[in-house]
């Protein structure tokens, strides 16, 4: 295991839910992360946060926030999602955000299903 | 604006051989290089990384990678496949962005070794 775990693993929900998504990791890490993984697209980077602050948002709409209380938890928040966001959301942690040599340990990821 | 290419979206290849997954580059300035993998149902693991050096960098599991700087690429290469590398590799490059570094992955390549 990578020391980056989310919850839940699956998740169903209805266009006018409101549902969280969680990330935790154990590796003391200063930076996480939030992507969007769809079949036969390239890895869509939508966060980053760095000691707790936002530095990267790749204009993704609003029905999408994040949270980040800590260095250690990240939340993606839900609502009034199209079915067009059903795909699996990893989360990442890394060393450093700022730094080009950092190496990204993601978690098994939330495979989300917008019906 | 940096990307990856990754050209093929699957490779198949028997048990023994030697297998290759490509990968072109584009980034401003130096290029700092990775592969990960991702098997079924589970997120991405970092193999490799190339930041500067010996351009036949090492990694996980049996796994090199060559940097060709002239051609922009950074393909991926074992000498002997093995059934169990059967699985989705990415590249990915970090390059300047805003004073920090934030990776572009490309959109992966399903490998298959066959028995």
């Amino acid at each position: 295991e990578t020391g980056v775990t989310q919850t839940p693993r699956h998740l169903v929900m209805g266009m006018t839910n409101k549902k969280s998504l969680k990330c935790e990791q154990h590796l003391g890490h200063n930076a996480m992360y939030w992507y969007k993984q769809s079949a036969k697209k390239p890895l869509e980077l939508m966060f980053v946060y760095s000691l707790e602050e936002r530095v990267e948002n790749n204009s993704v709409p609003s029905r999408f926030s994040p949270e980040c209380p800590n260095s250690s938890h990240l939340f993606l928040h839900l609502h009034t999602l199209q079915p067009e966001d059903s795909a699996l959301y990893l989360c990442a942690s890394s060393q450093d955000g700022g730094q080009a040599t950092d190496t990204q340990y993601f978690g098994p990821g939330t495979r989300l299903t917008v019906l | 604006a940096q990307s990856v290419a990754q050209p093929e979206d699957q490779v198949n290849v028997a048990e023994g051989n030697p297998l290759t997954v490509k990968c072109t580059y584009s980034v401003s300035g130096n290029p700092y290089l990775f592969w990960y993998v991702q098997y079924p149902n589970r997120g991405l693991q970092f193999l490799l990384k190339y930041i500067t050096g010996d351009n036949l960098v090492k990694g996980s599991y049996g796994f090199e990678a060559e940097f060709n700087k002239s051609q922009t690429s950074f393909h991926l290469k074992k000498p002997s496949a093995l059934v169990s590398d059967s699985a989705l590799y990415f590249c990915a490059v970090r390059g300047p962005s805003g004073g920090s570094y934030i990776p572009t992955f490309g959109r992966g390549t399903s490998l298959i070794v066959h028995p």
